[in-house]
């Protein structure tokens, strides 16, 4: 079946750590998104690629790194420079430039990050 | 700037109606989002509305004002599994992604 996998499922980061979240997509989209949930408040967008080898910073990049080599990949590191990182990180992916029009995001499963 | 707005919160009874209202201020327009998010879980696909109007898919409706930046979902003969977030999210004029309000948690009663 097609989809967005996302692993692990929760992560926990030491102090000083970086950690790279991973997301694949087999639906043969275009566009990969990462978003942050925090309790109360809504997604919001970190690093966001329209295609493969180019990535554009979101609304609350810093201390976030992406890369965008294949396709179907669009890790995620949070580095030691994210001072709060708990929350819960959500990919999703979209048909892309191609297509005008109704491009609804589909979402992975999530992996949820706490501190040690 | 980028501003949606919808309640925190609300309450239904189970086999009811209920409406949840979004209004939005965006840099731009290209379509607006609904999601249900139950906890935990990652976000599903709704509706998507464009065009001014009413968009109809099975128990769940969809409308959008374009000119009053208000859209709002209408959820009819409502079951207990339509407990869930209620996310309301605008497609702004750039190559971005969406931009999400902070969610309506709908509580369903028996």
């Amino acid at each position: 079946d097609g989809g967005i996998t996302q692993s692990p499922k929760y992560l926990f980061r030491k102090e000083g750590q970086n950690v790279t979240l991973s997301c694949e997509q087999n639906l043969n989209h275009d566009a990969m998104y990462w978003y942050r949930q925090d309790p109360g408040q809504g997604l919001r967008l970190i690093y966001y690629s329209q295609i493969v080898n180019d990535f554009q910073k979101g609304d609350i990049a810093e201390g976030y790194s992406v890369s965008r080599e294949k396709k179907e990949s669009f890790p995620l590191t949070v580095t030691s420079a994210q001072k709060n990182p708990t929350a819960f990180y959500l990919c999703a992916s979209s048909i892309g430039p191609r297509v005008l029009g109704n491009q609804p995001q589909h979402f992975g499963d999530g992996t949820r990050l706490s501190i040690l | 700037g980028q501003n949606i707005d919808q309640p925190t919160e609300m309450t239904a009874t189970e086999g009811a109606i209920v409406q949840i209202n979004c209004t939005y201020q965006t840099s731009g327009f290209n379509g607006l989002f609904w999601y249900q998010q139950h906890a935990g879980e990652a976000p599903t696909f709704l509706s998507y509305n464009v065009l001014d109007g009413l968009e109809e898919k099975g128990r769940f409706s969809s409308f959008l004002s374009r000119s009053k930046g208000y859209s709002y979902l209408l959820l009819k003969e409502l079951q207990m599994k339509d407990s869930a977030s209620y996310l309301c999210a605008v497609k702004g004029g750039g190559a971005d992604g969406l931009t999400f309000g902070k969610g309506t948690h709908l509580i369903i009663q028996p």
